[in-house]
């Protein structure tokens, strides 16, 4: 497809489980960004990369969360041990090289539900 | 303080009714500048960047005050398709991430 994919689109999983959320950005964009939606709560950002390097990360919110990509598309983010704080949206997106155009197009989106 | 902060609303107006709110940013810093639109459930989308100037597009206008740090948004002639939260968005640093209010809710009625 032509924009942003994430998978899955839903999962619920128990406290304490490990997840993982997988982003398929779009062709050529080579920087890809991270950012998770709470309820009631904004926005907030996670993990940038270009290319395959993590330049910031200062918005993972504890060391149970990392994430990496591969040949400069695909990225991963995995949560390990699980708490039911960590539920909420996860949003992927992804943009041209730093120094184009610095519209983000956003996936979907993964809705995850720690019991 | 949050670094951009937005009207929750929300905002009721009547098809046909213009609406304007506005969006406060703390980093004078601040480079880049967008409003994005979100409905129920699903993924942010670009409605407009803002330029120092002020731009329109349609029926919306946004405008940039860098003395007083803040942003607009103006809908004309509002539609119930504009019914959505509207998110204000800031980017500050060279990574180009996006920082983000909490969204401003338009309700449109007939």
């Amino acid at each position: 497809g032509a924009g942003v994919s994430q998978s899955p689109s839903n999962k619920v999983t128990e406290k304490g489980k490990d997840v993982e959320l997988r982003c398929d950005p779009i062709s050529g964009h080579t920087a890809l960004y991270w950012y998770r939606q709470s309820l009631g709560q904004g926005l907030e950002f996670l993990i940038y990369f270009q290319g395959n390097s993590a330049p910031d990360k200062s918005g993972l919110p504890s060391d149970r969360f990392s994430a990496e990509r591969t040949g400069g598309s695909v990225s991963t983010l995995t949560i390990q041990r699980t708490q039911q704080e960590d539920s909420a949206v996860y949003l992927c997106a992804s943009r041209r090289p730093i120094g184009g155009p610095e519209t983000q197009y956003f996936g979907p989106g993964t809705r995850l539900l720690v019991l | 303080r949050k670094e951009v902060e937005q009207d929750p609303g929300p905002f009721n107006v009547p098809e046909g009714a213009t609406v304007a709110f506005n969006c406060t940013y703390s980093n004078s810093a601040s480079q880049s500048f967008f409003w994005y639109r979100q409905d129920c459930r699903k993924e942010p989308k670009l409605l407009m960047s803002v330029y120092s100037s002020g731009n329109e597009d349609g029926r919306f206008t946004a405008q940039l005050n860098r003395a007083s740090q803040y942003i607009s948004l103006l809908i004309r002639d509002s539609k119930l398709s504009d019914s959505a939260t509207y998110l204000c968005v800031v980017i500050t640093d060279s990574w180009g991430k996006l920082q983000f209010g909490a969204g401003t809710q338009v309700v449109v009625t007939p």
